[in-house]
C-alpha cells in the first residue's frame, strides 16, 4: 500500500482480555517496528523484524506481549490479560532496511489506541 | 549507551517568532539524526535528517537544523512559526554500524500562541 496501515484505530477492552494489533507495512519494506506511546511519554521499543531473520525482542515489556509477521509482510502484536497499564498507543513502522549502512527512515502508521477499562 | 535529550517537553512561541527545539545526543562518533513530526490523533512523520553530506539540512515545512559536532547537538530551528506547527517534535539517533535501532528523545511539545 502507499503507507503503512493499521487496525484498528482504536480498541476499548475490559481488563484481562487478550487483543490483537494489526500493521499492514509498505509494500517493499523488509523492516517493521512496533513501538508503545503512552500518554505524554516518548516512543517505546517493542520489537524489530527484518526479513527472515530472528526477530529483535529485546523491548517487549513482559511475557503477556507477543508479536509475529507472516510472509515477511503482516504484523500482529498480541496482548493476553491485558493490563490497565497497557493503555497506550501502539505505532507501527516500517523501513526499507537493506544492510548495515545508511540512514534507516522509518514510515509510521497512524497507531492503534488501546484503552483497558 | 547512545541517549538523546531534547530540553523542554513544552516550548511555547508566539505566531511568528522563531521556533527554536533542542536536541543533544551522546555518541562520539557523528551518528545519523533525525527530526520527527507527530500531528494530533497521527503517527510521526520524518522532517528531516542528517546523514554527513552537510552540516545545515533543511526539512519540510520550512524547517532546519543544524549539526555541531563540538556541540553534539542537532537543534531544530524555524524562523517564523505558524499555527500549523503546533505538534509534538521527536529527535532520533542511530549508529552508522548498527542502524536498524533508533535512539528516541522523549518529544516536545510546540504550542503557537496566536
Amino acid at each position: 500500500g502507499a503507507g503503512v496501515s493499521q487496525s484498528p484505530s482504536n480498541k476499548v477492552t475490559e481488563k484481562g482480555k487478550d487483543v490483537e494489533l494489526r500493521c499492514d507495512p509498505i509494500s517493499g519494506h523488509t523492516a517493521l517496528y512496533w513501538y508503545r506511546q503512552s500518554l505524554g511519554q516518548g516512543l517505546e521499543f517493542l520489537i524489530y523484524f527484518q526479513g527472515n531473520s530472528a526477530p529483535d525482542k529485546s523491548g517487549l515489556p513482559s511475557d503477556r506481549f507477543s508479536a509475529e509477521r507472516t510472509g515477511g509482510s503482516v504484523s500482529t502484536l498480541t496482548i493476553q490479560r491485558t493490563q490497565q497499564e497497557d493503555s497506550a498507543v501502539y505505532l507501527c513502522a516500517s523501513s526499507r532496511l537493506t544492510g548495515l549502512s545508511g540512514a534507516n527512515v522509518l514510515t509510521f502508521g497512524a497507531g492503534s489506541r488501546l484503552t483497558v477499562l | 549507551a547512545q541517549s538523546v535529550t531534547q530540553l523542554g517537553s513544552h516550548v511555547s512561541v508566539s505566531e511568528g517568532a522563531l521556533v527554536l527545539l533542542r536536541c543533544n545526543y551522546s555518541s562520539s562518533v557523528p551518528p545519523y539524526l533525525f527530526w520527527y513530526v507527530q500531528y494530533p490523533n497521527q503517527g510521526l512523520q520524518l522532517l528531516l535528517k542528517y546523514t554527513s553530506a552537510a552540516t545545515l539540512v533543511k526539512g519540510i515545512n520550512g524547517f532546519e537544523a543544524e549539526f555541531k559536532k563540538s556541540e553534539t547537538s542537532f537543534h531544530l530551528t524555524k524562523p517564523s512559526a505558524h499555527m500549523s506547527d503546533a505538534a509534538e517534535y521527536f529527535c532520533a539517533v542511530s549508529e552508522r554500524d548498527s542502524n536498524y535501532q533508533l535512539i528516541w528523545g522523549a518529544g516536545t511539545k510546540l504550542i503557537i500562541k496566536p
